[in-house]
């Protein structure tokens, strides 16, 4: 199984801020890699897909980066409903998606 | 593509879950999606149940492999979900999703399921 592991655990920041947020994966998972956002109470929304592709409708704040192992999700300047919680998943191994712990933006 | 589950809320030790998406917007059968479900334990992250593809390719996470059936209705545009013998574990929100790909763009709201004697 592909571990994903996320950091920090809660980053505490101001809107208009920029947010970086790490997801690392136990081997090589390629460009197989997204990004979801989830706030209380909803679905998971899809971000981010192959490391760097927007979803349809995302707002260009949102990027995405890295390859092999190590990848990012920044948000340029935070917006007050971007405060929520955000999860990697990767489909390197298909069927078998797993995805990491999470990342909590909160507002400091 | 719109999805919306429904089944219990509440079940005892024991019992069988089922679930059921209503899929709208699209149809399942020659879709080309995966329809799939997720769970997420309370305050925790989301976990992978399984899929079930048209032509009848499924996956079904090992962890719930023997106590897990997944089914597809073209006729009523669903597809639906079985979790046998259920404990306190199982309580978490389940999640229908579809995708052409492997990620996943199409969430129903979720569903809350509680596993309480």
């Amino acid at each position: 199984e592909i571990v994903l592991t996320q950091s920090p655990a809660t980053l505490s920041l101001s809107p208009g801020e920029r947010a970086t947020l790490s997801c690392r994966a136990s081997q090589s998972i390629n460009r197989y890699l997204a990004w979801y956002q989830q706030k209380p109470g909803q679905a998971p929304r899809l971000l981010i897909y192959d490391v760097s592709k927007r979803a349809t409708g995302i707002p260009a704040r949102f990027s995405g980066g890295g390859s092999g192992a190590d990848f990012t999700l920044t948000i340029s300047s935070l917006e007050p409903e971007d405060f929520a919680i955000y999860y990697c998943q990767q489909r390197s191994n298909w069927p078998e998606l797993t995805f990491g712990g999470g990342t909590k933006v909160e507002i400091k | 593509v719109r999805l919306q589950e429904s089944g219990p809320g509440l079940l005892k030790p024991s019992q069988t879950l089922s679930l059921t998406c209503t899929v709208s917007g699209d149809s399942i059968r020659g879709g080309g999606y995966y329809w799939s479900w997720f769970r997420q334990h309370p305050g925790k992250g989301l976990e992978w149940i399984g899929y079930m593809y048209e032509g009848g390719s499924s996956y079904r996470t090992p962890s719930l492999q023997s106590r897990l059936s997944m089914s597809v209705d073209p006729s009523k545009n669903e597809f639906a979900l079985k979790l046998t013998s259920v404990t306190a574990a199982d309580t978490a929100v389940y999640y229908c999703a579809a995708d052409p790909s492997h990620y996943f763009r199409y969430w129903g709201q979720g569903t809350l399921v509680t596993v309480s004697s």
